[in-house]
């Protein structure tokens, strides 16, 4: 069974930061991982996502990468501002019978202050 | 509008009492997912649906039921609501023939069972 965790629970960083989000998946026979933002009292944003074969994707100041065979997953934030406060949930993708099926982490706080 | 529209948005009720909650999408897609979040948990698939006429168990389906309508709705049903299904509920879909399975939520349903 596919385990996702998150790391850290929660972060509070001073606008103006880099900051890294973890991602540790334990089956590595993965389709592709995502990774979500999630408002309070709001939907989930895709803001990005990895198939199996490539290694990152960049969106503006937000990157991330992908190591399949360690099972993990960064999510870097370049100078980070007080509207990327949110919770991101990565998600991964399985094949074979689990394919179109996501499994998320629990989540990462981040809370970027001004 | 929304692309991914659930009904109701807040629903407060009682111990026993059916429920259902109800998605609609405009985004033309074939598959239809209902998720459910409790804090620090992430998100669990319930149930999932690929097409009309196929309808499959997600990682936590006991005390659930699906119906799906038509390509555009998918409904979730508690047939005798318990408190541990207070939760947060969201509708989600995606389409494969794009080929990466990108997800696109709805707003989400928040229901507390007292």
């Amino acid at each position: 069974k596919q385990e996702v965790t998150q790391i850290p629970a929660a972060l509070s960083v001073p606008e103006g930061e880099n900051l890294v989000l973890n991602c540790s998946f334990t089956d590595s026979a993965i389709y592709n991982l995502q990774w979500f933002r999630q408002d309070p009292g709001k939907g989930l944003t895709s803001l990005l996502l990895i198939q199996s074969s490539q290694r990152e994707q960049t969106s503006g100041r937000l990157n991330a990468s992908l190591d399949k065979s360690s099972g993990r997953s960064t999510l870097y934030i370049a100078a980070s501002q007080p509207g990327d406060s949110a919770t991101y949930l990565c998600a991964v993708s399985g094949g074979g019978t689990s394919y179109g099926k996501l499994t998320f982490g629990q989540g990462t706080i981040l809370t970027v202050h001004p | 509008d929304a692309d991914v529209t659930q009904t109701p948005r807040n629903r407060i009720t009682k111990t026993g009492k059916r429920i259902m909650l109800e998605c609609s999408q405009t985004k033309g897609h074939d598959r239809m997912y209902w998720y459910r979040q409790d804090p620090g948990l992430g998100l669990r698939l319930i149930y999932y649906s690929f097409d009309v006429k196929d309808i499959n168990k997600g990682e936590i389906s006991d005390g659930y039921s699906v119906s799906r309508q038509a390509q555009a709705k998918f409904s979730l049903s508690l047939e005798s609501a318990i408190p541990n299904q207070t939760a947060l509920y969201f509708c989600a879909t995606s389409d494969l023939r794009v080929g990466a399975n990108v997800l696109t939520f709805g707003a989400g349903s928040r229901l507390t069972v007292l």
